[in-house]
């Protein structure tokens, strides 16, 4: 069953311009985790947020995450044509599984 | 980060016919695989957890004589969609964890079933 839910389902921006994403759970979680998948391929983990965690960084992204709200944003900053793809919140629970939102398409138009 | 491969990577065949996909892990041991299947634009559903040396672990409403997985070795799953329908054409994507990386997943290139 599906546990995230991301919004907005399709996001389109110019190059240069920050991208937001927002996810949302339902039961508690050890981790949440974005992962991004390019037309046809597999996945690519992104970043990874420990439930004792509020903020973090890897480069050009940052994800937050409130576990009072079970809501995690994930912001792309100075995106580039090449961030074009679907990106998805999974959560990691005590059941040691990756359970995965429904994905927003991001469009990074030149 | 750790390398998951699949194959095929794409394959059409006739309805009635089995089908068989392989996953690797090329650079890690990976006692745990999960295989998950996505339909066009929308979410990874998990179907089952592959453990080395024992019997998979299904999900609820997947059926385990249709889609049969033997984990053999620690780098190679295997899912046998047997008997395949046009309703099994899917994305097919195995992941693994490396155990480098604790909860993160490496997932492999993915394998589109075509059934006519």
């Amino acid at each position: 069953s599906q546990q995230g839910e991301e919004d907005p389902q399709a996001l389109s921006i110019q190059e240069g311009e920050n991208a937001t994403m927002n996810c949302s759970y339902k039961t508690s979680i050890n981790n949440l985790q974005w992962y991004r998948q390019n037309s046809g391929r597999g996945l690519v983990h992104l970043i990874l947020i420990r439930s004792n965690e509020r903020e973090k960084h890897s480069g050009r992204l940052r994800v937050t995450l409130d576990t009072s709200k079970k809501s995690s944003s994930l912001l792309i900053t100075a995106s580039r044509a090449a961030d074009t793809a679907s990106y998805f919140c999974a959560t990691f629970g005590a059941n040691s599984k990756l359970t995965f939102g429904k994905g927003i398409t991001l469009s990074v138009r030149p | 980060g750790a390398v998951v491969s699949q194959h095929p990577s794409w394959v059409i065949c006739k309805s009635g016919t089995s089908v068989k996909i392989e996953c690797r892990s090329l650079d890690f041991q990976a006692t745990t695989m999960f295989w998950y299947r996505q339909f066009p634009k929308q979410s990874l559903m998990l179907m089952a957890t592959s453990n080395e040396g024992s019997k998979a672990t299904y999900e609820q409403g997947v059926e385990k004589d249709k889609f049969l997985i033997n984990h053999a070795s620690l780098t190679l799953s295997t899912l046998t969609v047997t008997s395949a329908h046009p309703e099994d054409s899917s994305f097919y994507i195995c992941s693994s964890f490396s155990g480098l990386a604790l909860h993160t997943q490496y997932f492999g290139p993915g394998t589109r079933l075509t059934v006519l």
